[in-house]
């Protein structure tokens, strides 16, 4: 079992629509979760964060924490054609150290 | 404040070549990360700098690869010789001592690695 997983994708929406990004991560004792943005040949940036059990929203960007079911999810809503990109998916565990990222995932958002 | 600087950005090589990449992280930084992207997989962890020690090299592949970072600034990766399978591309991280659970990291832009 990989320790972050995405769906690769693509996933493709229609301007204006919602899109649900989601991610599973295997070690319980992960403390704080990130969603970086990439876009093809550019460097990860990132765009959102989350730590406590709940919804976090900033702008057009919610993301989701379900610490129980080990789950993370960013939902962009009113998703625009700049919002294509690999969306990826990053993990603090305390003990290791270091972010331990997913594969992302493709979103296209197309007119 | 400049961002974190790699280069070269593109790196075309032939297998059994040697090549150098370097990084300049964020002033201050104390960390200093160094990951790989082979097409289609995940951005993988190699090694962790905190100034110029290595804090964690367990991602490293095998002893064709050895990364630097004297005087804690900026930081080398070398591989060589060069084989097909370490073409990807490189990233460098850095970020504040205890900030990375609230913060993440900063990503510079990357080496394109192409060995052929």
């Amino acid at each position: 079992q990989k320790e972050v997983e995405q769906n690769s994708g693509p996933l493709s929406v229609p301007e204006g629509a919602i899109a649900s990004l989601n991610c599973t991560y295997s070690d319980r004792g992960s403390q704080s979760f990130f969603w970086y943005r990439q876009y093809s040949g550019k460097s990860p940036e990132l765009i959102m964060s989350i730590y406590s059990n709940g919804d976090k929203e900033d702008g057009r960007f919610t993301a989701q924490l379900n610490k129980a079911s080990q789950y993370v999810s960013l939902l962009i809503r009113d998703s625009q054609p700049s919002d294509s990109a690999t969306y990826l998916c990053a993990v603090w565990a305390g003990g290791y150290n270091k972010l331990i990222f997913g594969a992302g995932t493709r979103l296209a958002v197309h007119p | 404040e400049a961002g974190v600087t790699q280069f070269p950005s593109h790196s075309v090589i032939e297998k059994g070549q040697t090549v150098t990449l370097r990084c300049d992280p964020i002033s201050g930084h104390d960390n200093l990360y160094w990951y790989r992207r082979v097409m289609g997989k995940e951005i993988k962890f190699l090694l962790h700098f905190v100034k110029e020690s290595k804090q964690d090299e367990s991602g490293m592949p095998n002893n064709r690869f050895l990364a630097e970072r004297t005087g804690g600034t900026y930081s080398t990766l070398k591989v060589q010789p060069a084989e097909l399978e370490d073409s990807g591309v490189y990233f460098c991280a850095s970020s504040q001592p205890g900030t990375v659970p609230n913060y993440g990291y900063t990503f510079g832009s990357g080496t394109r690695l192409t060995v052929v």
